[in-house]
């Protein structure tokens, strides 16, 4: 069974233009999430999809965004970006709904913001 | 909002000898998860705690979770190099939210 995938590996991106990142979750899980690790520090959550919809976001601005596609794959999408943006960005997917079931983390985008 | 810290930040340790984080949350948890990233790696899930009290013991890994429910903790006796690495609690509180502490980095002397 593939585990979760994300592309590009590594992004970089000049400050003021726009990064997108995306996620295929596990065959068969439907929930989404998206976490920013800057270098050193701990995972931040930034949102969280199930089934197509938005269901939580994290304490950044509108200026990071995404999306869920019908075949539950994701795109995490950052506008304008910030020199304090660059960090990794984790997508893990879940199978079903309740928080308590383990989330299996993709291997990552690296982003520098240039 | 809930936040869930965790203690220490860095811990370096001689090979053999025992290492233990902690985890300590504002609000009561309904269920708390351990992972454990490598470096350069993603966070591994490595169990879920989900009783007031529970312990579970993974070989040389103690996990335990509070009668409170509101602080948990991971223990490896004798450690071995293979340890390494940084270990995230995760609290989740209601039904869906799952909140991650800082991490414990453990460093290991050979």
């Amino acid at each position: 069974e593939a585990g979760v995938t994300q592309s590009p590996t590594h992004l970089i991106k000049p400050r003021g233009q726009q990064a997108t990142l995306r996620c295929s979750p596990i065959s068969g899980h439907t929930s989404v999430y998206w976490y920013q690790q800057a270098l050193g520090l701990g995972l931040q959550f930034l949102l969280w999809y199930d089934e197509g919809e938005e269901r939580n976001r994290g304490n950044f601005p509108p200026r990071f965004s995404g999306r869920q596609f019908p075949n539950y794959s994701s795109e995490l999408n950052v506008n304008a970006l910030e020199l304090e943006d660059s960090a990794l960005y984790l997508c893990a997917s879940r199978l079903g709904q309740g928080a308590a079931y383990e989330q299996y983390f993709g291997p990552g985008t690296r982003l520098t913001v240039t | 909002g809930q936040q869930v810290m965790q203690i220490p930040q860095y811990q370096h340790v001689q090979e053999g000898e025992d290492f233990t984080t902690y985890c300590n949350s504002s609000t009561t948890l309904s269920n708390i998860q351990w992972y454990k990233q490598r470096h350069g790696g993603h966070p591994v899930f490595l169990i879920q705690l989900v009783k007031s009290g529970e312990v579970k013991k993974q070989k040389r890994l103690t996990f335990q979770f509070g009668e409170a429910k509101k602080n948990s903790s991971l223990h490896i006796t004798a450690t071995q190099t293979t340890d390494v690495g940084t270990y995230f609690c995760a609290g989740i509180q209601g039904a869906q939210k799952l909140v991650f502490g800082q991490g414990t980095r453990l460093t290991i002397n050979p």
